[in-house]
């Protein structure tokens, strides 16, 4: 089992809603990865979670939250966000020297 | 910081081609490296990673590295239209976390 879920797979939010990402894996990975991709721009990354905890932020502005509850979900909290955050945001796991990537969820910011 | 340098492209050959992408890495100390392909709108999915000096082969997939010029490719064999996407070279970054970072990818087109 090689796969990594994200949820939802679409999401459309206003500026001032507060809404979830979810990323959840079971191949016993204890490094997660966000990234952020915009159109026809390679994946930016955001956060790294190592064995539960928040080893690197990108920088990445306060409007995004990350938390990791166990070993296998890693969420991102979004709250206050602008249109220029939509893009396709992907979730990646990486035990050894493999890294996969869930499916994405594609968010849209109105 | 570790840059990883591709041609945009469009990248255009005909079916049953050779294609030949190409990739450059800044950082001495790289040691695996990664491709992966990605349909529009889809996620990035993992075809290749190499590590040693010189050919590896899956299939119509040969990665190839070059340490000594700081050079990895991608030829694909036999090229299909189901093989018209985006490949994204990677390296991992160990001052980020051990995450990949990507080149901005080739664009490929197979016509049929």
């Amino acid at each position: 089992d090689t796969e990594v879920t994200q949820t939802p797979k679409h999401l459309v939010m206003g500026m001032t809603n507060k809404k979830s990402l979810k990323c959840e894996q079971h191949m016993g990975h204890r490094a997660m990865y966000w990234y952020k991709q915009k159109a026809k721009k390679p994946p930016e990354l955001m956060f790294v979670y190592s064995y539960e905890k928040l080893s690197i932020n990108e920088s990445v502005p306060s409007r995004f939250s990350p938390e990791c509850p166990n070993s296998s979900l890693l969420n991102l909290h979004l709250h206050a966000l602008q249109p220029e955050d939509s893009a396709l945001y992907l979730c990646a796991s990486r035990l050894n020297t493999e890294a996969f990537f869930g499916q994405g969820t594609r968010l849209t910011v109105v | 910081q570790k840059e990883v340098e591709q041609n945009s492209g469009p990248l255009s050959v005909p079916e049953g081609a050779i294609a030949s992408l190409n990739c450059t890495y800044s950082d001495q100390g790289s040691q695996s490296f990664f491709w992966y392909r990605q349909y529009s709108g889809k996620s990035p999915e993992l075809i290749m990673f190499i590590y040693s000096n010189g050919d590896k082969e899956d299939g119509r997939f040969t990665a190839q590295l070059n340490k000594a010029s700081q050079y990895v490719s991608l030829l694909i064999r036999d090229s299909q239209p189901s093989d018209s996407a985006t490949y994204l070279c990677a390296v991992y970054d160990h001052q980020a976390g051990t995450a990949l970072i990507f080149g901005k990818g080739t664009t490929l087109s197979v016509s049929s």
